[in-house]
């Protein structure tokens, strides 16, 4: 199974809303990640976990709070979200390693902020 | 990590043509990945080069590395108007940590019309 699976696929949520986005995958991998992707940009790293541990944030505001509850699931709750951050989320995993590893991607959660 | 910047920004060819787009980045790395992706969905990974690799094939696929003038290229050969698609370069830093942090260029926006 070489897959990464999301869902929701897609979600509108208001400005005082609490919604959960999850990822899953079944590879094996010991480092998930999530990316956030506006239209017509490149993605960006938001959060990295390696052996359930969080590795890197990258300076992510604290409406956004992701979890790792195991190997194969990654979480990302949202709260109190803007408009602005309307987007595409993407989760990936790949092997944990020092060598640069494929990263296999999810096919993202399309949140719209009203 | 460094990103990777792609030339041309677009590129519009017709079906059976091949098509070559560039990444050029600035300091060493061990590694670098190509990805696409389809309009609005996850990314796919389409070849990882080593730095101690100069060329390596996949199918229609053909990315050169040449790690003295800091760039890659992907060709792809005989096109397909399915292969439309951005493209993005993730160059891999020299270095060790435990999970391989992308950071993707602007990318190549790939147009194959029928």
């Amino acid at each position: 199974d070489t897959e990464v699976t999301q869902t929701p696929k897609h979600l509108v949520m208001g400005m005082t809303n609490k919604k959960s986005l999850k990822c899953e995958q079944h590879m094996g991998h010991r480092a998930m990640y999530w990316y956030k992707q506006k239209a017509k940009k490149p993605p960006e790293l938001m959060f990295v976990y390696s052996y359930e541990k969080l590795s890197i944030n990258e300076s992510v505001p604290s409406r956004f709070s992701p979890e790792c509850p195991n190997s194969s699931l990654l979480n990302l709750h949202l709260h109190a979200l803007q408009p602005e951050d309307s987007a595409l989320y993407l989760c990936a995993s790949s092997q944990a390693g020092t060598w640069g590893n494929e990263q296999f991607f999810g096919p993202g959660t399309r949140l719209t902020v009203l | 990590s460094q990103q990777g910047e792609e030339d041309p920004q677009a590129l519009s060819i017709q079906e059976g043509e091949n098509a070559t787009m560039n990444c050029s980045y600035k300091t060493s790395i061990n590694n670098l990945q190509w990805y696409r992706q389809n309009s609005g969905r996850g990314l796919v990974h389409l070849i990882l080069i080593r730095s101690n690799e100069r060329e390596k094939h996949s199918g229609r696929l053909r990315v050169t590395l040449d790690t003295s003038k800091k760039s890659s290229s992907l060709l792809i050969t005989a096109s397909r108007a399915a292969d439309t698609a951005s493209y993005f370069c993730a160059p891999g830093d020299a270095g060790g940590t435990s999970y391989g942090k992308l950071t993707f260029g602007q990318g190549t926006i790939l147009t194959v019309h029928p």
